[in-house]
């Protein structure tokens, strides 16, 4: 396994477009989160998943953000009516439920609403 | 809620040990300490986590002292490729909470 994979990598979209992201975690890792990191600040937690439950969801998260998780593998974060605000990396990182402190991340995507 | 502080830049040399201490007086008993590193453009990665006393791995140190009320990271002889910010987090409820971090600089 190569690790968690983000894509893609970079969005530039208009303001009022919608955007969707996509996590692949670490296959054998049943929890994955979502975090929004913008410049000279540390990850802001948004939300996670535990399988393909969505167990706990920032109230920072708009509801212009909704996160998927289906099949309890994959996630997509998706972001409606984008806004100048949400430009930052949006960080995925997926761990077991044992030991969940040591969350393993993804490259993250860099979004640039215009 | 509990909160980490900790310096916000430190600048070193290469070789030189660097300590990096984060001060948390309201840490929940159950709560283990865990330090991240972020290199730019990239997401953080896990180093070290302890609960009490010392902890040593092939990245760093963490000497957490009986009260728990701080922790320190030691990374021994650094290089240039230690350049990097340095999270001290609180655990919540299984989620991390990363503060601003201390931006390390490390010069030839």
């Amino acid at each position: 396994d190569t690790g968690v994979s983000q894509d893609p990598r970079h969005k530039i979209t208009k303001r009022g477009q919608n955007v969707t992201f996509r996590c692949d975690p670490i296959s054998e890792h049943n929890r994955l989160y979502w975090y929004r990191q913008t410049l000279g600040q540390g990850p802001e937690f948004l939300t996670y998943f535990q399988n393909e439950a969505q167990l706990e969801k920032s109230r920072l998260l708009s509801d212009r953000f909704s996160a998927e998780r289906p099949k309890g593998s994959f996630s997509t974060l998706e972001i409606q009516r984008t806004e100048q605000g949400d430009s930052a990396m949006y960080l995925c990182a997926s761990s077991a439920s044992e030991g969940w402190e040591t969350q393993y991340f993804g490259p993250g995507t860099r979004l640039l609403v215009l | 809620l509990a909160k980490t502080t900790q310096p916000i830049s430190m600048d070193s040399y290469e070789g030189q040990e660097v300590n990096i201490t984060c001060s948390h007086n309201n840490i929940a008993t159950n709560d283990y300490i865990t330090w991240y590193q972020q290199f730019p453009s990239q997401g953080p990665r896990f180093i070290i986590q302890g609960y009490k006393t010392k902890v040593t791995n092939e990245v760093a140190s963490l000497f957490i002292p009986a009260d728990r009320k701080s922790s320190t990271l030691s990374l021994p002889r650094v290089s240039l490729s230690d350049t990097a910010v340095y999270y001290c987090l609180r655990n919540q409820g299984g989620k991390l909470i990363f503060g601003q971090g201390t931006e390390l600089s490390v010069k030839p």
